[in-house]
């Protein structure tokens, strides 16, 4: 069964420390892989789309790469605007459905 | 601003009622979804629809119904409300083809169902 899974579910950061944050599927065959920023009492805005294995994308203080089994969220020297709930979800080629993660809530304090 | 609108932020409504809620975005998009959103869950598809008059179930479509008569508008309508169905509702829409990309959401309506 195809699914996602985010690690960890909560992140607590001092201002300038710098984490990752985890997504993992299990997906047959994977068209894209998906990220998301969720602030509170809004709806997810968008941030990237991975397609492949080896894959970089950056924005900001915002790295995202792509494995054959996961997504890293790296988030270099984060400011406390950053914080948010990321979320990630995945496409397969088997149906025409995105699956999103729980998602993983990030708090950076000042 | 390429904009998703729901038509209520907050809604509160007693078991057994029937509660419509609208979407209507202004990109043109051809795709069109809806999801709940609970704590723990994620985000999870119960509609969505290809094109106006097009509509295909996600993963949880049981106890809702959807309607898409024009393009720019895709409504979610619980026939009978009950508490289990309390959630956070959030619409999205995409442009055309089997590769969603990025999918624009609308701010979500909180329904609270007494």
């Amino acid at each position: 069964e195809d699914q996602v899974t985010q690690s960890p579910e909560a992140l607590r950061l001092q201002e300038g420390e710098s984490s990752s944050l985890n997504c993992s599927y299990t997906v047959s065959g994977l068209r894209g892989l998906f990220w998301y920023r969720q602030d509170p009492g809004k709806g997810p805005e968008f941030l990237f789309t991975l397609y492949s294995a080896g894959e970089e994308k950056e924005k900001e203080r915002l790295k995202a790469t792509l494995t054959k089994k996961e997504s890293f969220l790296h988030i270099t020297a984060p400011k406390p605007e950053d914080s948010a709930t990321y979320l990630c979800a995945v496409q397969g080629f088997s149906y025409d459905k995105v699956i999103f993660g729980p998602g993983t809530s990030l708090s950076v304090i000042p | 601003d390429v904009k998703v609108t729901q038509s209520s932020r907050y809604l509160v409504k007693r078991t057994g009622e029937k509660v419509f809620l609208e979407c209507v975005q202004d990109m043109d998009h051809e795709n069109m979804f809806w999801y709940r959103q609970d704590p723990g869950l994620g985000l999870r598809l119960i509609y969505f629809s290809y094109d106006v008059k097009m509509k295909e179930k996600g993963d949880i479509p049981e106890g809702y119904s959807v309607s898409r008569e024009k393009k720019e508008r895709f409504s979610l309508i619980l026939e009978s409300a009950s508490t289990n169905q309390t959630s956070m509702y959030l619409c999205a829409s995409s442009p055309p083809g089997i590769s969603y990309n990025e999918q624009f959401f609308g701010p979500g309506t909180r329904l609270t169902v007494l």
